[in-house]
């Protein structure tokens, strides 16, 4: 089946880490992908893992792969107020070439 | 590179009324993608192209949708007869397969309400 599962709301103090976390259920998806969507705007590409990784890290994002579980998640270090939007994460399905997207995780940051 | 845009960025009809939406992609993808968001939910795909050929439609997709790419570059997406139902964010996203790897970049979306 394909059904991407997202926790709906995460608050945190600026400069604290943020974690996101998500579970998806086709385990013959070979990328997976983390959006960030401002209010009114399309979607923002932010980062991607390919299925044979369990870590990526680019600048203050770190994502970590757990394909046993089918657990992704996104670590953003030192999160700003800037950082505050919606985040999708999204399994690619070579099967039917889509995107499933979760329904999205809304970050708040606290000055 | 100016990224996917779309036309318009809003649109508010009355129930019945056709609308018609347009999405320019990235010039050098060859795949374009429209999904449909509705509040609190993630994009749901509606229908893909690659090239000028329309390779598949969800099941959301009824037959007031159609959608075309007669050149293989821009897109129209249109809705006759729009239905309340329908109000949502159109969004566009283009791609072009590069080493295996998809990876879509979207447009800032059109924003439908139908009255």
């Amino acid at each position: 089946g394909e059904d991407v599962e997202q926790s709906l709301f995460l608050s945190v103090r600026e400069g604290d880490s943020s974690v996101i976390n998500c579970t998806y259920t086709d385990s013959s998806s070979t990328y997976l992908y983390w959006y960030k969507q401002e209010p009114g705007a399309g979607l923002q590409l932010l980062t991607y893992i390919f299925s044979n990784m369990d870590m990526k890290q680019d600048q203050r994002l770190t994502v970590l792969l757990n394909k046993k579980d089918k657990h992704l998640s996104l670590r953003i270090a030192d999160t700003q107020t800037g950082d505050s939007a919606i985040y999708f994460c999204a399994e690619w399905m070579d099967s039917s070439y889509k995107l499933i997207f979760g329904s999205g995780t809304r970050l708040l940051v606290r000055p | 590179d100016t990224g996917v845009s779309q036309d318009p960025r809003h649109k508010i009809t009355k129930r019945g009324q056709n609308v018609t939406f347009r999405c320019d992609p990235i010039s050098e993808h060859n795949r374009l993608y429209w999904y449909r968001q509705t509040l609190g939910q993630g994009p749901e795909f509606l229908t893909y192209f690659q090239n000028e050929a329309q390779l598949e439609k969800s099941r959301l997709l009824s037959d007031r949708f159609s959608a075309e790419r007669p050149k293989g570059s821009f897109s129209t997406l249109e809705i006759q007869r729009t239905e309340q139902g329908d109000s949502a964010m159109y969004l566009c996203a283009s791609s072009r397969l590069s080493s295996g790897k998809e990876t879509q970049y979207f447009g800032p979306g059109t924003r439908l309400l139908v009255l």
